[in-house]
């Protein structure tokens, strides 16, 4: 079972800033699922949202500054400018989820 | 749009049984999706614990298996989840997921998401 390890556990930014996340798989996927991989985002009392799929697909109604990348066993969520609805908790998922990085306001 | 709702026993006592149906509205739970079900004790992450395919083929989570099944009803558009013998470690809120189908890349990612349930295990 491949486990995801979120990286910082919590991030404390300004609105404005740029924000860079961290997700480390345990191993490398198969070439097949080598672009398997998707960021949520979760804001108290609601259920998660589909940020990015496939490491970096936006889904439908995400905006712009929302971007991921990586390969292999390293993959980061890049938030370029942070608007105060992005303060939140992130959560990356291949099959399992990682354990979140908390994005607050400093 | 896709819309689920969870349902059943805010508490449920310690050894006992958890029971949750989720109801799905704007789409088919025989259309080619996997219905899932997540959980989130409170104030810690995310955990998956498992589907079901429209086929009735199921996936769980390997440290629930023992205790998990999940069921559909496709003439009601709902599926349930039954986890037995639970224990103050599975109070959580229990949310009800659809994992949709993405074409690029033929991955299943949750796309879907029902507002969420909270329940209490407690005598």
């Amino acid at each position: 079972e491949i486990v995801l390890t979120q990286s910082p556990g919590t991030l404390s930014l300004s609105p404005g800033e740029r924000a860079t996340l961290s997700c480390r798989a345990s191993q490398s996927v198969s070439s097949v699922l080598s672009s398997y991989l998707a960021w949520y985002q979760q804001k108290p009392g609601q259920a998660p949202r589909l940020l990015i799929y496939d490491v970096s697909s936006r889904a439908t109604g995400i905006p712009a500054r929302f971007s991921g990348s990586g390969s292999g066993t390293d993959f980061t969520l890049t938030i370029s400018r942070l608007e105060p609805e992005d303060f939140a908790v992130y959560y990356c998922q291949q099959g399992s989820f990682g354990g979140g990085t908390k994005v607050e306001i400093k | 749009q896709v819309h689920l709702q969870e349902s059943g026993p805010g508490l449920v006592k310690p050894s006992g049984t958890l029971s949750l149906t989720c109801a799905v509205s704007g789409g088919s739970i025989s259309s080619s999706n996997w219905w899932s079900w997540v959980r989130q004790p409170p104030g810690k992450g995310l955990e998956w614990i498992g589907e079901i395919y429209h086929s009735g083929s199921t996936n769980y989570n390997p440290s629930l298996k023992s205790r998990v099944t999940i069921s559909m009803d496709n003439s009601k558009n709902q599926f349930s989840l039954n986890l037995s013998s639970v224990t103050a470690a599975d109070t959580a809120v229990y949310y009800c997921a659809r994992k949709g189908f993405f074409l690029g890349s033929g991955h299943y990612y949750f796309d879907f998401w029902g507002q969420g349930t909270l329940v209490t295990v407690s005598s």
